[in-house]
């Protein structure tokens, strides 16, 4: 048990419904984390968010839109999505931005038909 | 182009076999490197973190070591054991960007 929780683990979705991801931490960490993970890919990162406010997006496609209500939870909004968007989609947390010791939760396991 | 490059791709050995695991990196300029290590289907764990001052960090069986000038690291595994079948991914810090490689999948056979 890392500390940060996600649900669903596994989620299945049409292109054209609209689904949440959810991310909790009991880490007391400040700054979280989206993470994309596809098979023979290296983690990609998708958003970070630092005390609530989103200091990176890195190019991420408007149908994934991220929300942050406060420090230990975090969201990740899905519509329209296409199947080359199935993946495992991890988050993560640090004590800070500069600290950088992650801590992942276990994982949405995403397929879109 | 690939920035961290993780080398072999896969791995097996025998039970009791001391290992070692590579990562290279373009960029010589970083902060931190990281070992992760990752299940199937689960999310990653954080092994050991190697500030951009120090050389090497040890946990257990485990020691890794930092080389910047070389741009290289390796997670040197001790007396392996089957439980340490997994995904292992290492990561660096440049910046405020953690880059991954693509991992060694190690499979430690009784």
């Amino acid at each position: 048990e890392t500390g940060v929780t996600q649900t669903p683990r596994h989620l299945v979705m049409g292109m054209t419904n609209k689904k949440s991801l959810k991310c909790e931490q009991h880490l007391g960490h400040n700054a979280m984390y989206w993470y994309k993970q596809s098979a023979k890919k290296p983690l990609e990162l998708m958003f970070v968010y630092n005390f609530k406010e989103q200091t990176e997006n890195n190019s991420v496609p408007s149908r994934f839109s991220p929300e942050c209500p406060n420090s230990s939870h975090l969201f990740l909004h899905l519509h329209t999505l296409q199947p080359e968007d199935s993946a495992l989609y991890l988050c993560a947390s640090s004590q800070d931005r500069v600290t950088e010791k992650l801590f992942f939760g276990s994982g949405t396991q995403l397929s879109v038909l | 182009k690939q920035e961290v490059t993780q080398i072999p791709a896969a791995l097996s050995v025998p039970e009791g076999e001391n290992l070692v695991l590579n990562c290279s990196f373009t960029d010589s300029a970083i902060y931190n490197l990281q070992w992760f290590r990752q299940d199937p289907g689960k999310g990653l764990t954080s092994l050991l973190l190697i500030q951009s001052s120090q050389r090497e960090q040890t946990s257990g069986r485990l020691n890794a070591s930092l080389d910047k000038s070389s741009g290289r690291s390796t997670l040197y595994i001790a007396a392996s054991q089957p439980g340490d079948s997994a995904t292992y991914l290492c990561a660096r810090t440049s910046g405020s960007r953690l880059t991954f490689g693509e991992g060694t999948q190690l499979t430690v056979n009784p």
